[in-house]
């Protein structure tokens, strides 16, 4: 079952803050999320696993809340380089499973 | 690490050709490596799993010998567009899930745009 992205875009200014949220109505092992720019695959930004840990890189941040089944994206002080399309890939279990994608949220960081 | 690369990048080629998509995980060994497509502001779609030494397992709706795909190494999958239709014409990007590895993480290729006239 696809993961429900929230919101669908967003317009930010250099320096503000945004958070990216991601539901699945089933049960989660593991949260994962990547950036894609246009016309190029996808990136790895990090992996949330079951625990409710939260993760870093640079200024991007996230959570995993297992009870709730959802993640949230973490963006602060964005820079003009965060602008693209953000989508979180959902398990289900530890087994060797594909992701299953969202719809992505397209983020734009303006000047 | 962790670099996967996809060969060609872009193809366009005629209704009725066939064409063949390498996926290859240069530093690292991957057992299952996935094929998705995406269309234009779309998400990825997952086409199959392929799975080194076996038959490859796909998705619902995706025809198994119109999308040939050959997992012949740790380190290569190959996916073959056979008899390629307008409707074919899309991005399609593999990703590798390294052999061991601790979190299941997957690393995706840089895609090959398929156009086709």
């Amino acid at each position: 079952q696809q993961p429900v992205q929230s919101p669908q875009a967003v317009i930010l200014r250099e320096g503000e803050d945004a958070v990216i949220n991601c539901s699945s109505s089933k049960a989660l092992y593991s949260v994962h999320w990547y950036r894609q720019k246009h016309g190029e695959a996808p990136v790895f930004l990090m992996i949330l696993l079951k625990g409710g840990e939260q993760k870093g890189h640079e200024k991007i941040s996230a959570s995993f809340n297992e009870k709730k089944q959802q993640s949230s994206l973490y963006l602060t002080a964005s820079q003009l380089s965060y602008s693209g399309t953000y989508f979180c890939g959902t398990e289900p279990n530890s087994g060797n499973t594909p992701l299953v994608f969202g719809k992505g949220t397209r983020l734009s960081v303006i000047a | 690490g962790a670099v996967v690369s996809q060969h060609p990048s872009w193809v366009i080629c005629k209704s009725g050709t066939s064409v063949k998509i390498e996926c290859r995980s240069l530093d690292f060994q991957a057992t299952t490596m996935f094929w998705y497509r995406q269309f234009p502001k779309q998400s990825l779609m997952l086409m199959a799993t392929s799975n080194e030494g076996s038959k490859a397992t796909y998705e619902q709706g995706v025809e198994k010998d119109k999308f040939l795909i050959n997992h012949a190494s740790l380190t290569l999958s190959t996916l073959t567009v056979t008899s390629a239709h307008p409707e074919d014409s899309s991005f399609y990007i593999c990703s590798a899930r390294p052999s061991g590895g601790a979190f299941n993480e997957q690393f995706f290729g840089p895609g090959t745009r398929l156009t086709v006239l």
